[in-house]
């Protein structure tokens, strides 16, 4: 079965800082998607940036970008430039292919136990 | 694109009672998912719907779980005869058909005493 497996459960950086969260996970597929989610105190889960295995660029989004090592099976975050906003839970997420037919499932995610991060001004 | 919506927010109740969630989807999501969510730990997968059909369960569903998506649209959680362990975040989320992201809703905070 697949797992994923975060670590740190708590993280803290300065305000304009940069952070690290690591992420490993555990699969014999070759073909997956593998996620960071965002949620904040009392809100709801936002995506933060996704990568599919079978591309070799990392993923990036403005501040976010993601360290992708497939044969490693780690895919860690970095926070550049990090705002008080970014302050939440930061879940490291794995999703299968295929379906039940292919043996696997239709799409749930997996998730790790989360990273909270906290921002000092 | 009015977001996951659920309902209710909170929920608290007495050992044995039953309750009932709603979840309304994204409008043009046909992937409606539900995950459960205790303190320090990430969403667990409950159950899955494709349309109107409950396609995948997870072996956490227990017969006091039951879930329903009739028309396709919105779905409702319902757990029976409840317990002081069924305490937790219900989530739910919406995607497309495909390796999409998913869209969560706010959560139902259910406290069972």
């Amino acid at each position: 079965a697949q797992t994923v497996t975060q670590s740190q459960p708590e993280m803290s950086v300065q305000e304009a800082e940069t952070v690290t969260l690591s992420c490993t996970y555990d699969t014999s597929e070759s073909d997956y998607y593998l996620f960071w989610y965002k949620q904040p105190p009392s809100r709801q889960m936002i995506l933060v940036i996704r990568q599919e295995a079978y591309k070799q660029q990392n993923a990036t989004e403005n501040r976010f970008s993601v360290n992708f090592q497939k044969a490693a099976k780690s895919f860690s975050l970095k926070i550049s430039d990090s705002q008080l906003g970014d302050a939440a839970m930061y879940f490291c997420a794995y999703k299968g292919p295929g379906g039940p037919a292919l043996g696997g499932s239709q799409g749930n995610l997996i998730f790790g136990k989360g990273t909270k991060l906290s921002v000092k001004p | 694109d009015t977001g996951v919506s659920q309902d209710p927010r909170h929920k608290i109740t007495k050992r044995g009672q039953n309750v009932t969630f709603r979840c309304d989807p994204i409008s043009e999501h046909n992937r409606l998912y539900w995950y459960r969510q205790t303190l320090g730990q990430g969403p667990e997968f409950l159950t899955y719907f494709q349309n109107e059909a409950q396609l995948e369960k997870s072996r956490l569903l227990s017969d006091r779980f039951s879930a329903e998506r009739p028309k396709g649209s919105f779905s409702t959680l319902e757990i029976q005869r409840t317990e002081q362990g069924d305490s937790a975040m219900y989530l739910c989320a919406s995607s497309r058909t495909g390796p999409r992201e998913q869209f969560f809703g706010p959560g139902t905070r259910l406290t069972v005493l």
